[in-house]
């Protein structure tokens, strides 16, 4: 049971690039989302979803775009990189009533 | 807008002590409360969670209390080993209406075990 699973774990980018950050889970939430931590913070929520086909902004969305086509898979998109998305991004799954989300390794991104 | 606090951001104690881990929160819309366990380079794992009917609860050496008139949650741990060396982070949602479990975390608790 691999849980929720994020690639890449690190990714340095340079200044007006794109990317898409992976994240898949295997234990059939309908819950998902999407948190960055920057450096000795608590974790601030970009984007959720609570099921296939509907998503919506958390508290710090500017700058980025989620989809969610299947139960498994939420990327989450930066089209064009700044220096303040530089922090370490995680997903994470849950359900309704179970809010003891299973969390991702994370993905290290450095924007330069 | 309204957010989860933390009295003490380091925390050291020696092994075997037992740790206590602060946290205030302001939403008094939140029913429902989380600790995670974040290691280096790993994400957060969940330890423990309670709902606002409840003022305590009791895990494997961890015991969640939980003070809705002050607005007061801590993490109590037994035993402390230093494999509970980590950031504690404390979490709080509301369950009903169009939450949909978004959970609003604290800053942390660095937690530093010497053996």
């Amino acid at each position: 049971n691999a849980g929720v699973t994020q690639t890449p774990k690190f990714r340095i980018l340079k200044i007006g690039q794109s990317m898409t950050l992976q994240c898949t889970q295997d234990m059939n939430h309908n819950y998902m989302y999407w948190y960055r931590q920057d450096p000795g913070m608590g974790l601030k929520l970009i984007y959720y979803s609570v099921g296939a086909g509907i998503t919506d902004k958390g508290e710090v969305p500017n700058g980025y775009n989620v989809s969610r086509s299947t139960t498994e898979d939420f990327p989450l998109r930066l089209e064009l990189a700044a220096p303040s998305q530089t922090s370490v991004y995680f997903c994470a799954s849950g359900d309704r009533g179970h809010y003891g989300y299973t969390f991702g390794s994370g993905t290290r991104l450095t924007v330069v | 807008g309204e957010s989860v606090g933390l009295h003490l951001p380091t925390l050291s104690v020696q092994e075997g002590d037992n740790s206590i881990i602060n946290c205030a929160y302001s939403n008094s819309a939140s029913d429902y409360f989380i600790w995670y366990k974040q290691e280096s380079g790993k994400g957060p794992q969940f330890i423990i969670d309670i709902r606002s009917n409840m003022d305590k609860r009791q895990g494997q050496r961890v015991t969640v209390l939980l003070n809705k008139t002050v607005k007061h949650l801590s993490l109590q741990i037994a035993a402390t080993q230093p494999g509970d060396s980590a950031v504690y982070f404390c979490a709080e949602t509301s369950s009903g209406g169009t939450s949909y479990g978004k959970l609003t975390f604290g800053q942390g608790t660095i937690l530093t075990v010497h053996p």
